[in-house]
């Protein structure tokens, strides 16, 4: 239980151009999302939490204009990285946590964009 | 201060032998405790939740809580050459849903 998937798992892209990544939990409801991103030898950094059929919170230095984030259903989330530039080349993972008392966050296996 | 804070490693441990992973947390306010494990390019995976003080096992895992001490560790039992991996401590905060993360602790398991 709790599988988490996300698509692509890769992908390039020409800087300018928009990306968006799907996130989706396959076997339970997640009432609550998360997106991060994560360079080579680093931490992990939240970049926003987003709630089923709210706005999403952006995390401190998250430009929301550039990282568009909908959580449209209770299996769906998605990021969509718009004008995308070679500096937002990264590994964007997402995590899912389900309804009830639960904070179990259950992470996607993450998708690696390469902006050229 | 960090709000959590690892050693970074690495830590080598024989196989066959027990890894001792610590972690402490600065809030006091703290309620939930996590131990992800990341392999070098993947997504992190959930290994253990602790919620209340003491021990919690699971398989070759125990993690163990201690709120008076702010401290948790995870201890893994005849560590693997597959048990090689980044173990991230992840704490949340009474009344915020995000987790905060350790830098993580390298765990190398020789044969």
């Amino acid at each position: 239980g709790a599988v988490v998937s996300q698509h692509p798992s890769w992908v390039i892209c020409k800087s300018g151009t928009s990306v968006k990544i799907e996130c989706r939990s396959l076997d339970f409801q997640a009432t609550t999302m998360f997106w991060y991103r994560q360079f080579p030898k680093q931490s992990l950094m939240l970049m926003a939490t987003s709630n089923e059929g709210s706005k999403a919170t952006y995390e401190q230095g998250v430009e929301k204009d550039k990282f568009l984030i909908n959580h449209a259903s209770l299996t769906l989330s998605t990021l969509t990285v718009t004008s995308a530039h070679p500096e937002d080349s990264s590994f964007y993972i997402c995590s899912a946590r389900g309804s009830g008392g639960s904070y179990e966050q259950y992470f996607g296996p993450g998708t690696r964009l390469t902006v050229t | 201060q960090k709000e959590v804070e690892q050693n970074s490693g690495p830590l080598s441990v024989p196989e066959g032998a027990i890894a001792s992973l610590n972690c402490t947390y600065s809030d006091r306010v703290s309620q939930s405790f996590f131990w992800y494990r990341q392999y070098s390019g993947k997504s992190p995976e959930l290994i253990m939740s602790i919620y209340s003080n003491g021990d919690k096992e699971d398989g070759r895992f125990t993690a163990q809580l201690n709120k008076a001490s702010q401290y948790v560790s995870l201890l893994i039992r005849d560590s693997q050459p597959s048990d090689s991996a980044t173990y991230l401590c992840a704490v949340i905060r009474t009344g915020f849903q995000k987790l905060v993360f350790g830098t993580g602790t390298r765990l190398l398991v020789s044969p």
